[in-house]
């Protein structure tokens, strides 16, 4: 059971423009989001989160979208930048783990071309 | 910046044979996490440790798969007999407690070829 799915495997955007990653989850016990971005050969480094008690939190270029009807996030960056290729992955934490337990999506793979 | 180290960075091995990864989390940092990432999937939890403690291995293949934190600084995982199916990038993370804060911070990974 495919808790938290990130349906798109791959965006391509032009530099300058934005890109906008998405997440969907289906438990709503989940209580905080989290985004990495992993290159490749590298482990993943945390990005941006924002807590199921908001709906948008933001750190420069990057803002998270939290949507808790449609249990749905999303990940804007701009404008987009060359090094912003990468994979991205969301994360949940909560649900019936009160251990901190993150559960990851598949990762979307972001190309940004100049 | 303070980082996770692990080593080795890649390993191959022959199915059968036994393999070891260790991870050394950021100083002060009282959860270790080992996860599991086969290509074209995102990571999944192997075994948390708060200090020495196993608080989480539910999804660790216990017949093969061992974790110890015997100081509760640095950790091995090992896998012993390896099978094909093991090849996966083996990522360890630490993290704090800070409030409301969650961030894990991961180490560059150990890449494992089972042949």
């Amino acid at each position: 059971d495919q808790q938290v799915k990130q349906n798109s495997p791959s965006l391509s955007v032009q530099e300058g423009r934005i890109s906008i990653l998405n997440c969907d989850y289906t438990n709503s016990m989940f209580d905080y989001f989290l985004w990495y971005k992993k290159y490749p050969a590298e482990g993943p480094t945390f990005l941006i989160s924002i807590s199921s008690i908001k709906d948008k939190n933001e750190d420069g270029r990057f803002t998270v979208f939290l949507n808790k009807s449609a249990k749905h996030l999303s990940l804007h960056i701009v404008p987009s930048q060359p090094g912003d290729s990468a994979v991205y992955f969301c994360a949940a934490r909560g649900g019936s783990s009160n251990t901190g337990k993150l559960i990851f999506g598949q990762g979307t793979t972001l190309q940004v071309k100049p | 910046e303070a980082e996770v180290a692990q080593s080795p960075r890649y390993k191959i091995t022959e199915k059968s044979q036994a393999v070891a990864f260790w991870c050394d989390p950021i100083s002060g940092h009282a959860t270790l996490y080992w996860y599991r990432q086969i290509l074209g999937q995102g990571p999944e939890l192997l075994v948390q440790f708060q200090d020495e403690s196993v608080v989480d291995d539910s999804q660790l293949p216990k017949d093969r798969f061992s974790a110890e934190r015997l100081k509760g600084v640095d950790s091995t995982l090992k896998i012993q007999p390896a099978e094909l199916g093991d090849s996966a990038m083996y990522l360890c993370a630490s993290s704090e407690w800070t409030g409301r804060s969650y961030e894990q911070y991961f180490g560059p990974g150990t890449r494992l070829t089972v042949t």
